[in-house]
Protein backbone atom coordinates (compact mmCIF):
# COMPACT_ATOMS: atom_id res chain seq x y z
CA UNK A 1 0.00 0.00 0.00
CA UNK A 2 1.25 3.73 -0.60
CA UNK A 3 -0.23 4.88 2.60
CA UNK A 4 -1.82 8.14 2.64
CA UNK A 5 -1.68 10.28 -0.28
CA UNK A 6 -1.84 13.73 0.06
CA UNK A 7 -2.09 16.98 -2.40
CA UNK A 8 -0.99 19.09 -3.22
CA UNK A 9 2.52 19.22 -0.65
CA UNK A 10 2.66 22.80 -1.19
CA UNK A 11 0.77 25.65 -1.94
CA UNK A 12 0.50 29.42 -2.06
CA UNK A 13 -1.97 31.15 -2.35
CA UNK A 14 -3.60 34.90 -2.01
CA UNK A 15 -6.04 36.04 0.65
CA UNK A 16 -9.31 35.81 -0.35
CA UNK A 17 -8.77 32.47 -2.45
CA UNK A 18 -10.28 29.23 -2.27
CA UNK A 19 -7.87 26.59 -1.38
CA UNK A 20 -8.72 22.92 -1.79
CA UNK A 21 -6.36 20.15 -0.13
CA UNK A 22 -6.89 16.17 -1.03
CA UNK A 23 -6.35 13.03 0.89
CA UNK A 24 -6.52 9.66 -0.12
CA UNK A 25 -6.61 7.56 2.86
CA UNK A 26 -5.32 3.31 3.00
CA UNK A 27 -7.58 1.02 1.76
CA UNK A 28 -9.71 -0.70 4.25
CA UNK A 29 -9.21 1.92 6.72
CA UNK A 30 -12.78 3.51 8.58
CA UNK A 31 -11.41 6.07 9.95
CA UNK A 32 -10.06 9.34 8.27
CA UNK A 33 -8.74 12.78 10.15
CA UNK A 34 -7.28 16.06 9.24
CA UNK A 35 -5.27 17.85 11.54
CA UNK A 36 -3.58 21.27 11.32
CA UNK A 37 -0.24 21.81 12.72
CA UNK A 38 1.65 25.34 13.68
CA UNK A 39 4.39 26.00 15.90
CA UNK A 40 2.05 28.12 17.91
CA UNK A 41 -0.79 25.40 18.61
CA UNK A 42 0.77 22.10 17.51
CA UNK A 43 -1.70 19.34 16.28
CA UNK A 44 -5.12 20.28 16.56
CA UNK A 45 -7.95 18.06 15.14
CA UNK A 46 -10.40 19.88 12.52
CA UNK A 47 -12.58 16.84 11.63
CA UNK A 48 -12.81 13.00 11.64
CA UNK A 49 -14.90 10.76 9.55
CA UNK A 50 -16.13 7.15 10.27
CA UNK A 51 -16.90 5.16 7.30
CA UNK A 52 -17.32 8.68 5.26
CA UNK A 53 -20.17 10.18 7.73
CA UNK A 54 -18.54 13.25 9.53
CA UNK A 55 -18.22 12.17 13.22
CA UNK A 56 -16.88 15.43 14.94
CA UNK A 57 -15.95 18.73 13.25
CA UNK A 58 -16.17 20.75 16.78
CA UNK A 59 -12.57 21.63 15.55
CA UNK A 60 -13.31 23.45 12.42
CA UNK A 61 -12.22 26.90 13.05
CA UNK A 62 -15.11 28.81 11.63
CA UNK A 63 -17.25 28.57 8.51
CA UNK A 64 -14.76 29.09 6.08
CA UNK A 65 -13.49 25.58 6.38
CA UNK A 66 -15.59 22.64 5.05
CA UNK A 67 -14.64 18.99 4.54
CA UNK A 68 -16.11 16.52 2.57
CA UNK A 69 -15.52 12.75 2.41
CA UNK A 70 -18.01 10.85 -1.04
CA UNK A 71 -16.25 7.57 -0.78
CA UNK A 72 -13.75 5.32 1.34
CA UNK A 73 -11.03 6.02 -0.58
CA UNK A 74 -11.28 10.33 -1.01
CA UNK A 75 -11.45 13.45 1.07
CA UNK A 76 -11.34 17.29 0.68
CA UNK A 77 -10.86 19.97 2.95
CA UNK A 78 -11.52 23.12 1.69
CA UNK A 79 -10.89 26.70 3.05
CA UNK A 80 -13.26 29.65 1.50
CA UNK A 81 -12.11 32.61 1.60
CA UNK A 82 -8.67 31.78 2.42
CA UNK A 83 -6.37 33.82 5.01
CA UNK A 84 -2.79 34.66 6.25
CA UNK A 85 -3.62 33.03 9.22
CA UNK A 86 -4.46 29.76 8.07
CA UNK A 87 -1.01 29.28 6.59
CA UNK A 88 0.16 25.85 8.54
CA UNK A 89 0.64 22.60 7.80
CA UNK A 90 -2.47 20.51 6.95
CA UNK A 91 -2.04 16.47 7.68
CA UNK A 92 -4.67 14.18 6.67
CA UNK A 93 -4.61 10.70 8.70
CA UNK A 94 -6.18 6.91 8.30
CA UNK A 95 -6.57 4.06 10.63
CA UNK A 96 -8.75 1.45 11.55
CA UNK A 97 -10.82 1.30 14.97
CA UNK A 98 -8.33 1.62 18.08
CA UNK A 99 -5.76 1.76 15.88
CA UNK A 100 -2.91 4.01 15.71
CA UNK A 101 -3.23 6.79 12.57
CA UNK A 102 -0.80 6.43 9.58
CA UNK A 103 -0.13 9.98 8.54
CA UNK A 104 0.21 11.35 4.89
CA UNK A 105 3.03 13.72 4.48
CA UNK A 106 0.80 16.48 4.48
CA UNK A 107 0.14 19.92 2.84
CA UNK A 108 2.21 23.30 3.26
CA UNK A 109 -0.16 26.16 2.91
CA UNK A 110 0.98 29.36 3.03
CA UNK A 111 -1.79 32.38 2.31
CA UNK A 112 0.29 35.37 1.15
CA UNK B 1 -12.64 16.74 26.37
CA UNK B 2 -9.60 15.11 26.64
CA UNK B 3 -6.66 17.10 27.66
CA UNK B 4 -2.95 16.14 27.25
CA UNK B 5 0.10 17.89 28.57
CA UNK B 6 3.96 16.93 27.83
CA UNK B 7 7.25 17.58 29.33
CA UNK B 8 9.73 18.80 28.75
CA UNK B 9 9.16 20.96 25.53
CA UNK B 10 12.61 20.11 24.35
CA UNK B 11 15.85 17.94 25.68
CA UNK B 12 19.13 17.60 25.09
CA UNK B 13 21.00 14.63 26.13
CA UNK B 14 24.48 13.02 24.83
CA UNK B 15 24.75 10.74 22.60
CA UNK B 16 24.54 6.79 24.87
CA UNK B 17 22.60 8.27 27.33
CA UNK B 18 18.82 7.92 28.21
CA UNK B 19 16.03 10.26 27.25
CA UNK B 20 12.45 10.22 29.13
CA UNK B 21 9.63 12.11 27.68
CA UNK B 22 6.53 12.12 30.26
CA UNK B 23 2.54 12.96 29.79
CA UNK B 24 -0.25 13.14 31.79
CA UNK B 25 -3.60 12.89 30.69
CA UNK B 26 -7.57 14.12 32.18
CA UNK B 27 -9.94 11.46 30.66
CA UNK B 28 -9.86 8.57 33.25
CA UNK B 29 -11.88 6.64 30.90
CA UNK B 30 -8.94 7.31 28.06
CA UNK B 31 -7.54 3.75 26.77
CA UNK B 32 -5.15 3.92 24.12
CA UNK B 33 -1.67 5.81 24.36
CA UNK B 34 0.52 6.00 20.89
CA UNK B 35 4.03 8.02 20.60
CA UNK B 36 4.69 9.64 17.21
CA UNK B 37 8.19 10.72 16.34
CA UNK B 38 8.80 14.02 13.94
CA UNK B 39 11.53 14.39 11.81
CA UNK B 40 12.04 18.04 10.12
CA UNK B 41 9.66 18.70 7.50
CA UNK B 42 8.25 15.27 7.75
CA UNK B 43 4.72 13.64 8.77
CA UNK B 44 4.22 12.20 12.20
CA UNK B 45 5.50 8.25 12.47
CA UNK B 46 3.90 5.88 14.91
CA UNK B 47 6.86 4.54 16.93
CA UNK B 48 4.83 2.53 19.82
CA UNK B 49 1.87 2.77 21.24
CA UNK B 50 0.39 1.33 24.66
CA UNK B 51 -3.28 -0.03 26.01
CA UNK B 52 -4.49 0.34 29.29
CA UNK B 53 -4.36 -2.99 30.32
CA UNK B 54 -0.89 -2.86 30.07
CA UNK B 55 1.48 -1.69 32.08
CA UNK B 56 4.76 -1.23 30.32
CA UNK B 57 5.50 -2.05 26.58
CA UNK B 58 9.31 -2.38 25.21
CA UNK B 59 10.22 -2.32 21.40
CA UNK B 60 14.48 -2.92 21.27
CA UNK B 61 15.60 0.70 22.60
CA UNK B 62 12.06 2.24 23.08
CA UNK B 63 10.01 1.47 25.84
CA UNK B 64 6.52 2.80 27.32
CA UNK B 65 5.21 2.62 30.99
CA UNK B 66 1.84 3.49 31.85
CA UNK B 67 0.40 4.56 34.89
CA UNK B 68 -3.10 4.46 35.06
CA UNK B 69 -3.98 5.62 38.71
CA UNK B 70 -1.68 8.54 38.31
CA UNK B 71 -3.24 9.52 34.27
CA UNK B 72 0.46 9.55 33.06
CA UNK B 73 2.69 7.63 30.45
CA UNK B 74 5.98 7.84 29.58
CA UNK B 75 8.51 7.27 26.61
CA UNK B 76 11.75 5.74 27.79
CA UNK B 77 14.61 5.73 24.82
CA UNK B 78 17.59 4.16 25.87
CA UNK B 79 21.28 4.01 24.18
CA UNK B 80 20.40 7.16 22.51
CA UNK B 81 21.49 8.04 18.75
CA UNK B 82 21.82 10.91 16.51
CA UNK B 83 18.77 9.68 14.48
CA UNK B 84 16.88 9.61 17.65
CA UNK B 85 16.88 13.69 17.43
CA UNK B 86 13.45 14.62 16.16
CA UNK B 87 10.10 15.61 17.84
CA UNK B 88 8.10 13.06 20.08
CA UNK B 89 4.52 13.69 20.14
CA UNK B 90 2.12 11.68 23.04
CA UNK B 91 -1.51 11.19 22.35
CA UNK B 92 -4.69 9.80 23.71
CA UNK B 93 -8.07 8.76 22.62
CA UNK B 94 -11.03 7.96 25.35
CA UNK B 95 -13.18 5.21 25.16
CA UNK B 96 -15.63 5.04 22.69
CA UNK B 97 -13.83 7.62 20.79
CA UNK B 98 -11.34 7.20 18.18
CA UNK B 99 -9.81 10.45 18.07
CA UNK B 100 -6.62 11.78 19.25
CA UNK B 101 -6.08 14.27 21.27
CA UNK B 102 -1.97 15.12 21.20
CA UNK B 103 0.78 16.55 23.42
CA UNK B 104 2.37 19.77 22.15
CA UNK B 105 5.30 18.21 21.64
CA UNK B 106 9.56 17.87 22.88
CA UNK B 107 11.86 18.71 20.32
CA UNK B 108 14.74 15.94 21.37
CA UNK B 109 18.62 16.49 20.71
CA UNK B 110 20.90 14.08 20.64
CA UNK B 111 24.44 15.58 20.95
CA UNK B 112 27.06 13.44 18.97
Amino acid sequence: DAGVIQSPRHEVTEMGQEVTLRCKPISGHDYLFWYRQTMMRGLELLIYFNNNVPIDDSGMPEDRFSAKMPNASFSTLKIQPSEPRDSAVYFCASSLAGGGYTFGSGTRLTVV
Amino acid sequence: GENVEQHPSTLSVQEGDSAVIKCTYSDSASNYFPWYKQELGKRPQLIIDIRSNVGEKKDQRIAVTLNKTAKHFSLHITETQPEDSAVYFCAASGAGSYQLTFGKGTKLSVIP
